[in-house]
């Protein structure tokens, strides 16, 4: 079957750095999304990785290994309004998407 | 980017009614078009594949005679939930994305459903 693994939720303090992991077993690959949900809100797209590396824009970077089936998305300069959570999304061999159970996010002051 | 609009935004209906949703792409044509229900403190929950022109496809456990989705035009998709009951109060949220394969989804506002 298909699967992609994040933590539930994890903790951090405002201004620190935090790196959500996603890991996925999925029937062939073609790109992984992270996306933004703030409580009682559609998700909003964050990045999209497709080679293996780093993409960074701003604040936000996102890391791809395909052959370890592993992606991470750092988020640096925390704020408060980062609070929410985030969504791993794996796109399969058919161009499904393939949704992680997300990872809620809470920053501390 | 690529523009989904949802209407209405929340809805309250009463027990046995029904309630339609719609989802509409302003900016592309959407072949196809994904509902997803999400419960409070759960991630998306894809519920049906919406192809213009024909039937559904719907996922594992979703009722498609409660459930009816209507994908009639390339930019317009709807779900109706009929003969609602408390149960079915959740968020529904409807996603397009832009004819490629391998781009972003894009959602719409998503409904907040409220059954009485």
């Amino acid at each position: 079957g298909q699967n992609i693994d994040q933590p539930t939720e994890m903790t951090a303090t405002e201004g620190a750095i935090v790196q959500i992991n996603c890991t996925y077993q999925t029937s062939g690959f073609n790109g992984l999304f992270w996306y933004q949900q703030h409580a009682g809100e559609a998700p909003t797209f964050l990045s999209y990785n497709v080679l293996d590396g780093l993409e960074e824009k701003g604040r936000f970077s996102s890391f791809l290994s395909r052959s370890k089936g592993y992606s991470y998305l750092l988020l640096k300069e925390l704020q408060m309004k980062d609070s929410a959570s985030y969504l791993c999304a794996v796109v399969d061999s058919n161009y499904q998407l393939i949704w992680g159970a997300g990872t809620k996010l809470i920053i501390k002051p | 980017g690529a523009v989904v609009s949802q209407h209405p935004s929340w809805v309250i209906c009463k027990s046995g009614t029904s309630v339609k949703i719609e989802c509409r792409s302003l900016d592309f044509q959407a072949t196809t078009m994904f509902w997803y229900r999400q419960f409070p403190k759960q991630s998306l929950m894809l519920m049906a594949t919406s192809n213009e022109g024909s039937k559904a496809t719907y996922e594992q456990g979703v009722e498609k005679d409660k459930f009816l989705i209507n994908h009639a035009s390339l930019t317009l998709s709807t779900l109706t939930v009929t003969s609602a009951h408390p149960e079915d109060s959740s968020f529904y949220i409807c996603s397009a994305r832009v004819p490629g394969g391998d781009t972003e989804a894009f959602f719409g506002q998503g409904t907040r459903l409220t059954v009485v």
